[in-house]
């Protein structure tokens, strides 16, 4: 039983496309997140939920647009995608936004942009 | 900028060779300190959080030691399942967020 799942694992896509990825998870945490892994394997935040509201925004194009129906779920949708878009995405999610006992993460959407 | 810095980038061990892969940050008001391992085409995976300096939390062969400016992540006799690319990572008191580092990739031969 998979506690924090995304979908898809791989998404390939033409530049100027609209996607969007989803994310659920089943551990009853309050907080969510998207983090981006570029090839060099940093992972940086790029925006988080708490109770379904907003509470991190980091500096990102605001190609991307995070939705978040319900706390246990956390969409990201990207608009007129370009080539440096191409990069794996992580959801996460955590208990209570304070990591105590770690932010737990999805196995990944590999996104590329061709 | 809080920044995260590990190193070595690569460490290739024998089995049974122990190692210690190191982390320093610049984390401004440290709340903790986590320590995940991130296998090829999967997401991190969490071991361990750190909160205070001279705290040591142990699993298995691994054990993670914190000091005021950094961390250690000690692997005792590796096994090649430990081969893994382990990631470091600081929280602010002030943000709900991670700063990870670049991870350092260990690769175990047996």
């Amino acid at each position: 039983d998979t506690a924090v799942s995304q979908t898809p694992k791989y998404l390939v896509t033409q530049m100027g496309n609209d996607k969007s990825i989803k994310c659920e998870q089943n551990l009853g945490h309050d907080t969510m997140y998207w983090y981006k892994q570029d090839s060099k394997k940093f992972l940086k935040i790029m925006f988080s939920y708490n109770n379904k509201e907003l509470i991190i925004n980091e500096t990102v194009p605001n190609r991307f647009s995070p939705k978040s129906p319900d706390k246990a779920h956390l969409n990201l949708h990207i608009n007129s995608l370009e080539l440096g878009d191409s990069a794996v995405y992580f959801c996460a999610s955590s208990q209570d936004g304070t990591g105590r006992g770690g932010y737990t993460f999805g196995s990944g959407t590999r996104l590329t942009v061709v | 900028e809080d920044q995260v810095t590990q190193s070595p980038e690569a460490l290739r061990l024998q089995e049974g060779e122990s190692s210690s892969l190191n982390c320093s940050y610049t984390v401004s008001g440290l709340r903790g300190l986590f320590w995940y391992r991130q296998d090829p085409g999967k997401g991190p995976e969490f071991l361990f959080t750190l909160y205070s300096a001279g705290e040591e939390k142990e699993k298995e062969r691994l054990k993670a030691t914190l000091t005021k400016k950094e961390s250690f992540l000690h692997i005792t006799a590796p096994k090649p399942e430990d081969s893994a690319t382990y990631l470091c990572a600081g929280e602010p008191f002030n943000d709900y967020k991670l700063s990870f580092g670049a991870g350092t990739t260990v690769t175990v031969r047996a």
